[in-house]
Formats: structure tokens, C-alpha cells, sequence
């Protein structure tokens, strides 16, 4: 798992409650993304940010946030509006290499279960 | 618009034998291809990686994978099964142009019998 930290691990929330997950990297990697992943779907990408203070959306992201205000962190809201959030979490990072980004260093994740 | 087939949904081998693991891309302008692969409630691992060059990738754990551009596939291989290979595997492409977003196939579960 690298250099990526996620916290937590698994994560149990009510309906309609925002949740936060955390990704922190001390790869010195500029880029840095959120997937969701559910069974038979491999990962889909939600937000990507390739510098600080600059993110843009994913296939799905709606009710979901990200904020990236340092270049090690990357958090994930996901929000009372998105409309199916159980899901296993992974967030990645990647060297962008004169705007090139190669193979990407992932997190353990975080399985999130909203009843 | 980019995409990434992997055809079976698992792949059972007998432990020492040979083992392929299938993708084919769909991709304008040149490929970049990548190899991950997943142990249960875990993230995923970098295996391998082609950009350019020579067709045969060498990456982790033994793997390799053939890039071929006439039958746009890049199939992972590794001569002799281990138990431990057990685990799911993902092809994923991206564009070379610029900053392109990584597409991830659905994912293919090894299964090494031992």
C-alpha cells in the first residue's frame, strides 16, 4: 500500500448523514484520485486533482466533495445526496511527470457502509 | 471513448502451471497499459506497465504481459502458478496524450488450486 494512508479502515454511518474520508500521501506525488469500487464494476473514478487547490470531476461524482488544500491530503466527503454510498473507497496517487501521469500508488481503502 | 474488456470473470489454474490472465483495450492514439492486482480488502498493486518500447513487459512477482497492437490486447502472464497469485487482477489503459484518466477493466479473480 505504499505511502498512502486511509482512514478509517471501515466506516458505518446513518442515511443522511455527510461522512469524510481521509487520504494522506508522503510520496511527494502530485496527483492524486478518488474511486469507488463495487462488486463486478472494477473502479470508478470520482474526483482527480492534479495540483493543489485544483481537482475536477470523475464519472460519478455526483454527492460527492473533495478538497485539496495541501498536496499530501485529499479528503472525500461523500454527501446525503448521493444515493447509494455503500461502497469500498480507494484513493491514489501518481508522479505527473510534465503533465504525463503514470501508474498509480493506491491506499488500503476504506469500506464504507451507510444504513 | 476509452475502454478495457477482461472476458473472464475468474481464471482457475493448477498451481505450476502456466497462467494468462486476458485484456483488451480500446484506446485512440497510443496505449499506456497497466497490470494491478487486488488481495481481498486491500488496495490495489502496480505489477506492470507498458509505454513504449519492446512488446514483452516484465513487472512483479514473475508477471509479464505481451503488448500486442494489431489484436489491441495486453495479456498478463507468469510460467508457473503460485498459490499466493490468488487474488484479482486489473487491466487498465490511458491515452499517451497529455493528462489522460486511467480507465479500469471490471477485474479478473485468479484462483491457483493447489
Amino acid at each position: 500500500d505504499g505511502g498512502i494512508t486511509q482512514s478509517p479502515k471501515y466506516l458505518f454511518r446513518k442515511e443522511g448523514q455527510n461522512v469524510t474520508l481521509s487520504c494522506e500521501q508522503n510520496l511527494n506525488h502530485d496527483a492524486m484520485y478518488w474511486y469507488r469500487q463495487d462488486p463486478g464494476q472494477g473502479l470508478r473514478l470520482i474526483y482527480y486533482s492534479q495540483i493543489v487547490n485544483d481537482f475536477q470531476k470523475g464519472d460519478i461524482a455526483e454527492g460527492y466533495s473533495v478538497s485539496r488544500e495541501k498536496k499530501e491530503s485529499f479528503p472525500l466527503t461523500v454527501t446525503s445526496a448521493q444515493k447509494n454510498p455503500t461502497a469500498f473507497y480507494l484513493c491514489a496517487s501518481s508522479i505527473d511527470h510534465e503533465g504525463v501521469s503514470y501508474e498509480q500508488y493506491f491506499g488500503p481503502g476504506t469500506r464504507l457502509t451507510v444504513t | 471513448a476509452q475502454s478495457v474488456a477482461q472476458p473472464e470473470d475468474q481464471v482457475n489454474v493448477a498451481e505450476g502451471n502456466p497462467l494468462t490472465v486476458k485484456c483488451t483495450y480500446s484506446v485512440s492514439g497510443n496505449p499506456y497499459l497497466f497490470w494491478y492486482v487486488q488481495y481481498p480488502n486491500r488496495g490495489l498493486q502496480f505489477l506492470l506497465k507498458y509505454i513504449t518500447g519492446d512488446n514483452l513487459v516484465k513487472g512483479s512477482y514473475g508477471f509479464e504481459a505481451e503488448f500486442n497492437k494489431s489484436q489491441t490486447s495486453f495479456h498478463l502472464k507468469k510460467p508457473s502458478a503460485l498459490v499466493s497469485d490468488s487474488a484479482l487482477y486489473f487491466c487498465a489503459v490511458r491515452n499517451s496524450g497529455g493528462y489522460q484518466k486511467v480507465t479500469f477493466g471490471t477485474g479478473t479473480k485468479l484462483q491457483v488450486i493447489p
